[in-house]
């Protein structure tokens, strides 16, 4: 079965720093990746996702991740975090067998920037 | 931009009573889901729907839960007998295709069941 889990339920980080926020998977075939950002009272958006093709994935507002398949990883980065970026970050990964096309979601990580 | 949209914003309900959470898809899309995110926990699956069938249920999804799309715009998941651990907040959420495409979603409504 598979499973998403992302290490750290709250990271905090100054304004300017880097943005780190972990997810590691297991999936027993390589798997579809998505990373979706909540806003306060907001559904969920998606930031980018991984597909097969380049291992290196670009999203919106600054942020990519990198597809690790050594590592079971799927790690979100942004080099600069601005007071925007506050919000809950969420990995989620899809069975690309599944014909139901569920997405399994980790537990969350709420990200705080610091003026 | 188009935008999947959800109503109620928030529904609160006795224990027992039946409630529909509505849900707007995308026009174009296909492919209907509900998720449900209990307050602390994960967003979970409850189910999918392509072409009027369901196509995926969760464990979650039990025979309390229905869904449907009565006309060609709206998707609605209906609780028959509501629990008290029924109160999460549920997601609909719509796709082009399933798989790789982008699942779309809405805003949520808040169930609280008392």
């Amino acid at each position: 079965a598979q499973s998403v889990t992302q290490l750290g339920s709250h990271v905090s980080v100054s304004e300017g720093a880097l943005v780190l926020l972990r997810c590691n998977y297991s999936s027993s075939v390589p798997p579809y990746l998505f990373w979706y950002v909540q806003y306060p009272n907001q559904g969920l958006q998606l930031l980018l996702k991984y597909t097969s093709a380049a291992t290196l994935v670009k999203g919106i507002n600054g942020f990519e991740a990198e597809f690790k398949k050594s590592e079971t990883s799927f790690h979100l980065t942004k080099p600069s975090a601005h007071m925007s970026d506050a919000a809950e970050y969420f990995c989620a990964v899809s069975d690309r067998r599944n014909q139901g096309g569920k997405l399994i979601f980790g537990q969350g990580t709420e990200l705080s920037v610091k003026p | 931009e188009p935008e999947v949209t959800q109503t109620p914003s928030h529904q609160v309900t006795q224990m027992g009573q039946e409630v529909i959470l509505r849900c707007v898809p995308i026009s174009n899309h296909l492919y209907f889901y509900w998720y449900r995110q209990i307050l602390g926990q994960k967003v979970e699956f409850l189910v999918s729907f392509y072409n009027n069938e369901i196509s995926e249920k969760s464990e979650i999804f039990d025979d309390q839960f229905s869904v449907e799309r009565p006309d060609g715009s709206n998707f609605t998941l209906k609780i028959r007998s509501t629990k008290l651990e029924d109160s999460a907040m549920y997601f609909c959420a719509s796709s082009v295709q399933q798989g790789q495409e982008t699942q779309y979603f809405g805003p949520g409504t808040r169930l609280l069941v008392l």
